[in-house]
């Protein structure tokens, strides 16, 4: 079981710029979350999916878009990167939404 | 709004233990939550700890809710060189799925 994978794990973009990061999980699990992570702050959730098929506003989701494509996939695109948005990514994923959740190792994004 | 607030530091010789606090202002948490990041990691969970419970103790770690005061913390008995993380407390309100994250303290460790 590989868990939480994300691709890619590092990506610098210019301002205006477009890219998704992809996050796939292995453990069945119906529910996934994306989240950001900036320094001294804690982990802020911009979208998540309880199930396939649904997705819903987290904290922080203007700038961002979200896919669940399957039980396995979420994920999560910015149409036009903007300086704010450099960041860690961080995808994870629950059995259902009360539940424990797993981390993928993160995505570094820069945005220049 | 709901905050939940920790130290960025803590610093700890190899060997003592460590104690880690979390203030948190919702009284409504179901669940609050330990994570752990190593550099370059995602997070991973430590422990948890129910609201209607005032302690658990697991191997080495020690989690004590205070819910008067909106207190939690996490204590790590002989604090060694692999314990260098940043720790995340967390806690899940009753009125929703999401979870309130704090900062996170990064834990040092002196040889």
């Amino acid at each position: 079981n590989a868990g939480v994978t994300q691709t890619p794990k590092f990506q610098v973009l210019k301002t205006g710029q477009s890219m998704t990061l992809q996050c796939a999980q292995d453990m069945n699990h119906n529910s996934m979350y994306w989240y950001r992570q900036d320094p001294g702050m804690g982990l802020r959730l911009i979208y998540y999916s309880a199930s396939e098929g649904t997705t819903d506003k987290g904290e922080v989701p203007n700038g961002y878009n979200v896919s669940r494509l399957n039980k396995r996939e979420f994920s999560l695109r910015l149409e036009s990167a903007a300086p704010s948005q450099t960041s860690v990514y961080f995808c994870a994923s629950s059995e259902v939404l009360e539940d424990e959740q797993f981390f993928g190792p993160g995505t570094r994004l820069t945005v220049l | 709004g709901e905050d939940v607030e920790q130290s960025l530091f803590l610093s700890v010789r190899e060997g003592d233990s460590s104690v880690i606090n979390c203030t948190y202002t919702d009284s409504s948490s179901t669940y609050l939550y330990w994570y752990k990041q190593e550099p370059g990691a995602g997070l991973q969970l430590l422990t948890y700890i129910f609201s209607n419970m005032d302690m658990k103790q697991d191997q080495r770690l020690t989690v004590l809710l205070n819910k008067k005061d909106k207190h939690l913390s996490l204590r790590i008995a002989d604090t060694q060189t692999g314990d260098s993380a940043i720790y995340f407390c967390a806690e899940k309100l009753d009125s929703n799925y999401q979870l309130i994250w704090g900062a996170g303290t990064k834990l040092i460790i002196k040889p």
